[in-house]
């Protein structure tokens, strides 16, 4: 079966680094995406990697190995905006978009 | 641009009572989407289309309908309403169904079913 993987909670201190990591297990793989959703709203698309390595956007950068089924969202100097839920999604080879449960991401001051 | 807008934002429904809900998107997409997300897991596709005029299953279509007569408009039909329904549901476009493209989503229709 198709499967993606996710914490379903963490927490990180205003200012600091926090890594949210995602493996998944799909028929066949034609990108990633993560995607940022806040309480009460509607997801807001962060990144998009298909290729092996490291894409950087700003304070947000995500990581992506092909052959290991895993990625990760890398986000640096924390803020109290970004406590939201973290969505990993996978197109398959059926171009299906196969979504995570998400990560609750809790900012402390 | 408004964007993806969807209506009503909250319903309260009881069992066996229908309803629609209407998703409308002024980028000029092809593809739209009507998603379904519950505590605990991730979003799920109820139905899609790929341009106006047709429509597809998803992953979880069973008690749902959908129609696409306008290009703008995707509109999602519960004909008899059941508590398994109760959950938040998004709709979203995309210029097409290519791998690269974003999907933007529409705020979100709360639906509960007494």
């Amino acid at each position: 079966g198709q499967n993606i993987d996710q914490p379903t909670e963490m927490t990180a201190t205003e200012g600091a680094i926090v890594q949210i990591n995602c493996t998944y297990q799909t028929s066949g793989f034609n990108g990633l995406f993560w995607y940022q959703q806040h309480a009460g709203e509607a997801p807001t698309f962060l990144s998009y990697n298909v290729l092996d390595g490291l894409e950087e956007k700003g304070r947000f950068s995500s990581f992506l190995s092909r052959s290991k089924g895993y990625s990760y969202l890398l986000l640096k100097e924390l803020q109290m905006k970004d406590s939201a839920s973290y969505l990993c999604a996978v197109w398959d080879s059926n171009y299906q978009l196969i979504w995570g449960a998400g990560t609750k991401l809790i900012i402390k001051p | 641009n408004a964007g993806v807008t969807q209506t009503p934002k909250f319903r309260v429904l009881k069992t066996g009572q229908s309803m629609t809900l209407l998703c409308a998107q002024d980028m000029n997409h092809e593809y739209m989407y009507w998603y379904r997300q519950d505590p605990g897991m991730g979003l799920r596709l109820i139905h899609y289309s790929v341009g106006e005029g047709t429509t597809a299953k998803g992953e979880v279509p069973d008690g749902y309908n959908v129609s696409r007569l306008k290009k703008q408009n995707f509109l999602l039909g519960l004909e008899s309403a059941a508590p398994s329904q109760t959950s938040v549901y998004f709709c979203a476009s995309s210029t097409s169904g290519g791998a690269a493209e974003t999907q933007y989503f529409g705020p979100g229709t709360r639906l509960l079913v007494l």
